[in-house]
């Protein structure tokens, strides 16, 4: 069964970035698409957007736009989420999650969750 | 961007009982909806998607109904393990894919 295994937690200065990793272990996700959504600490979910591999599609959420950038590599089932210009509001758990390739954006599998720490 | 209004923000219901919580659109969605259980520590599980399909391994005991602007989610025969915070999120009109504010089922 295929889990999402996600990167650990990260401790970052303001102005700086972060690369969050996502990788499909016992699977693939070659048929689908993997968003990603964080939680500030105490808060609610919120979506920063996806990828969909297969068709070489990103989508942002325009909070993030310029700052945010999703890849992904098929051949190590791995999907990447970077922040650039990283301020003490962008601490939070982020967590990657597919939807299925019918490209209803439900999100059926999730990671564990990795912690984005940013503090001077 | 729709918004997505949950209530009540607090629930509190006994063991045993049926929890029914709500979730509004600012816009139709039509049956665009999903429901997620989040416990403490712990990333969301799907529970429901399309409004009222159970996902893969989700208890009977978990039921979704509404369409357009309006949904529920009931939880019937209450067990100890449902006591957790749940989410809607809408997928009819993206971006940005939208999240409620949570609601949280607390033991009576």
């Amino acid at each position: 069964q295929v889990q999402l295994v996600q990167s650990g937690a990260e401790m970052k200065k303001p102005g700086s970035s972060v690369k969050v990793s996502c990788r499909a272990s016992g699977g693939t996700f070659a048929h689908y698409g993997i968003t990603w959504v964080r939680q500030a600490p105490g808060q609610g979910l919120e979506w920063l957007g996806g990828i969909v591999p297969m068709y070489g599609m990103t989508d942002y959420a325009q909070k993030f736009q310029g700052r945010l950038t999703f890849t992904a590599d098929e051949s190590t089932a791995t999907a990447y989420m970077e922040l650039t210009r990283l301020e003490s509001g962008d601490t939070a758990v982020y967590y990657c999650a597919t939807f299925p390739p019918s490209l209803d954006w439900y999100f059926h599998l999730w990671g564990r969750g990795s912690l984005v720490t940013v503090s001077s | 961007e729709i918004v997505m209004t949950q209530s009540p923000v607090t629930l509190s219901v006994s063991p045993g009982a049926t929890a029914t919580l709500s979730c509004r659109a600012s816009q139709s969605v039509s049956t665009n909806l999903a429901w997620y259980q989040q416990k403490p520590g712990q990333a969301p599980t799907l529970l429901i998607f399309g409004a009222s399909t159970r996902a893969t391994g989700i208890p009977g005991r978990f039921s979704g109904s509404g369409s357009g602007t309006e949904f529920t989610l009931t939880i019937s025969s209450l067990q100890y393990e449902d006591f957790a915070v749940y989410f809607c999120q809408q997928y009819n009109n993206l971006p940005p894919v939208s999240f409620g504010q949570g609601t949280k089922l607390e033991i009576k």
